[in-house]
């Protein structure tokens, strides 16, 4: 069966510093990636999706990135948090075909920039 | 205008009841819609999705689409404290993207 790991849960970072958010999908190949930003009583917001090793597409211009340096990996950083960038972070992954659209979530990873 | 809007709620309902909750998406191109539920600080779950017109039945809930009206909504039939969530509706916009709204917060009274 598949699994997805989120790292780490909870963290709490300065402004002005840097970011790493990593994840990664065991039982299944070349899945589709997503980054999602949920801010406190917000929906969820869409920040960069992948269908492959190499290839990212940013949905939300601001000072966040994304790479996918394996198949099953995905990460999120930041060279210089802002306060704006506080929120809950939650990886998924989709398939092919018929439930491409499926997504699975991470359990998330909620960041306090202070 | 919101891609995709539900009601905040919050949405209060006894033991027993059925909880209705309606979602309207703006993309009259959309063909694919998603109901998640997340638990207060847990990431969201999938509960069911439905491409057609109709009705949609899986246990307790009960998804309806009406894609003329693009209105979709989520029935919960004889609710559960446990379903005291955010419900979250989610719609496929183009090939890899969904759209999700805000979210309706359920509680369950008993």
């Amino acid at each position: 069966s598949q699994t997805i790991h989120q790292w780490p849960a909870t963290l709490v970072q300065p402004v002005g510093s840097p970011l790493s958010l990593e994840c990664t999908v065991e039982g299944t190949s070349n899945p589709n990636l997503y980054w999602y930003r949920q801010a406190a009583g917000r929906g969820l917001q869409l920040l960069f999706y992948s269908v492959g090793i190499g290839q990212i597409s940013s949905e939300v211009p601001q000072n966040l990135s994304a790479s996918r340096p394996q198949d099953r990996q995905f990460i999120l950083s930041s060279k210089k948090l802002l306060l704006s960038d506080s929120g809950f972070y939650l990886c998924a992954w989709s398939g092919t075909g018929f439930r491409a659209n499926v997504l699975t979530f991470g359990a998330g990873s909620r960041l306090t920039v202070l | 205008q919101k891609e995709v809007e539900q009601n905040s709620g919050p949405l209060s309902v006894p033991e027993g009841a059925i909880a209705s909750l309606n979602c309207t998406y703006s993309d009259r191109g959309s063909q694919s819609f998603f109901w998640y539920r997340q638990y207060s600080g847990k990431s969201p779950e999938l509960i069911m999705f439905i491409y057609s017109n109709g009705d949609k039945e899986d246990g307790r809930f009960t998804a309806q689409l009406n894609k003329a009206s693009q209105y979709v909504s989520l029935l919960i039939r004889d609710s559960q404290p446990s379903d005291s969530a955010t419900y979250l509706c989610a719609v496929k916009q183009w090939d890899y993207k969904l759209s999700f709204g805000a979210g309706t917060t359920v509680t369950v009274r008993a």
